[in-house]
């Protein structure tokens, strides 16, 4: 079975701090993609990093795919309260046949104070 | 406006009656898939499909029925429900790459489904 380890799984931290999230597997992805959840919802796709090496920006947050593209990170610059809530990253394996099977990672469940 | 539709969104039923729950989008997406979301455990996948009369199984199949008859709908059946099946389920669907990837999926909003 193909694993995806997120972490930290849990994190909480003041309004202004930065925050590193991870994504670690031994399996090559042809993609990966970064998801938000709030209670209640379906999780919101954030970004798609295809490239290994691939840096994205999207307002405070900084996405990137491991050269080898075996990992991914998500950074966040001074987290604000409405950064809060579940982090998903989801890879799809290289190399499949099935180019529509999905890994999820755990989650990381972010909460900032105000 | 674009969307992912389930129902029902919450359902309390007992061991062994079978049930549907329905999934359709409007967006004309090729791929459609099911998931479920445990404490802990993340997303796992029980069912996609590429496309119309095309499914493959997931991380987690058994104990689940799918069927793509049209592309706009995903229905997902428990035909004998057990405890252990009681979840958040979530359905999704994406456009395909050229290439035929999965490249951004839209999620439905959650099935709470209850087995007692």
């Amino acid at each position: 079975t193909q694993l995806l380890e997120q972490s930290p799984q849990f994190l909480s931290i003041q309004e202004g701090e930065n925050l590193t999230v991870y994504c670690n597997s031994s399996s090559v992805f042809s993609s990966l993609q970064w998801y938000r959840q709030e209670p209640g919802e379906g999780p919101v796709l954030l970004v798609t990093v295809v490239t290994g090496g691939e840096v994205k920006k999207l307002k405070r947050l900084t996405f990137q795919f491991g050269d080898a593209r075996k990992d991914s990170s998500l950074h966040i610059t001074a987290a604000q309260p409405g950064d809060t809530g579940l982090y998903l990253c989801a890879g799809l394996i290289h190399g499949s046949s099935n180019t529509g099977k999905l890994i999820f990672g755990q989650g990381t469940t972010l909460q900032v104070k105000p | 406006e674009a969307q992912v539709t389930q129902n029902p969104r919450y359902l309390i039923t007992v061991t062994g009656k079978k049930l549907t729950v329905t999934c359709s989008q409007n967006m004309n997406h090729e791929y459609m898939s099911w998931y479920r979301q445990d404490p802990g455990l993340g997303l796992r996948q029980i069912y996609y499909s590429m496309n119309v009369e095309v499914t493959d199984k997931g991380d987690v199949p058994e104990g689940y029925k799918v069927s793509r008859k049209e592309k706009r709908n995903f229905p997902l059946i428990l035909e004998s429900p057990s405890p252990n099946q009681t979840s958040l389920y979530f359905c999704a669907s994406s456009l395909l790459t050229s290439g035929g990837f999965v490249y951004e999926q839209y999620f439905g909003p959650g099935t709470r489904l209850t087995v007692t």
